[in-house]
């Protein structure tokens, strides 16, 4: 299996300008998980799917962050309008199952620079 | 809540030596707990983890953890470093329904 994939791997945008990320969770996953990582807070939990429905979304900081999963290969993560300080990477992550123990898979991130 | 502290925000040896990077959790019932490896530009990788199965766990790459209730503790070694294995560690726990806490992370570096 390739593994988690997203893209794009480095963005550079404009403030204000809307950002899409892009995430292909491994196959017969059924746990997406979207986090960001700074050096200020560290690897923080955005949202996570189950089934291609939100689960939980509490870790979203504004209503400028949406995320969706149209279908069960598919996220989207996306900035609008972006900030400065949304400058991060982005992972996205799966799991088979929901349990506890299972361990999740990262991707290889999405650095954004937003200037 | 559940957390984990990990202790350094940078660890230094030699090529060779001991590596051991500090892990402590708080957690109000038994823990699942996991450690990842993040190389430069790359995402987060399993290294271990524990599920009660056995205390000591042994992971890829040589490292080894083991869990210890009575010290709240999972500290991660591996006996003879290399210099793959600079990185950046994180130490998480299973804080609910599939909600991974990490730590802050340690960044091992190796010197030849």
């Amino acid at each position: 299996d390739a593994g988690v994939i997203q893209s794009p791997r480095h963005e550079v945008t404009e403030m204000g300008q809307e950002v899409t990320l892009r995430c292909k969770p491994i196959s017969g996953h059924d746990y997406l998980f979207w986090y960001r990582q700074t050096m200020m807070r560290g690897l923080e939990l955005l949202i996570y799917f189950n089934n291609n429905v939100p689960i939980d979304d509490s870790g979203m900081p504004e209503d400028r962050f949406s995320a969706k999963m149209p279908n069960a290969s598919f996220s989207t993560l996306k900035i609008q309008p972006s900030e400065p300080r949304d400058s991060a990477v982005y992972f996205c992550a799966s799991s088979f199952d929901g349990a506890l123990q299972e361990t999740q898979y990262f991707g290889p991130g999405t650095r954004l620079l937003v200037l | 809540a559940q957390s984990v502290t990990q202790l350094g925000s940078h660890v230094s040896v030699s090529e060779g030596a001991l590596v051991l990077l500090r892990c402590n959790y708080s957690s109000s019932v038994p823990p699942y707990l996991f450690w990842y490896v993040q190389y430069p530009n790359q995402g987060l990788q399993l290294l271990l983890k524990y599920t009660s199965a056995a205390t000591l766990v042994k992971g890829i790459n040589g490292f080894e953890a083991e869990f210890k209730k009575s010290e709240t503790s999972f500290h991660l070694t591996k006996p003879s470093a290399h210099m793959s294995d600079a990185a950046e560690y994180f130490c998480a726990v299973s804080s609910g329904f599939q909600k991974l806490v990490f730590g802050t992370g340690t960044r091992l570096l190796v010197s030849p």
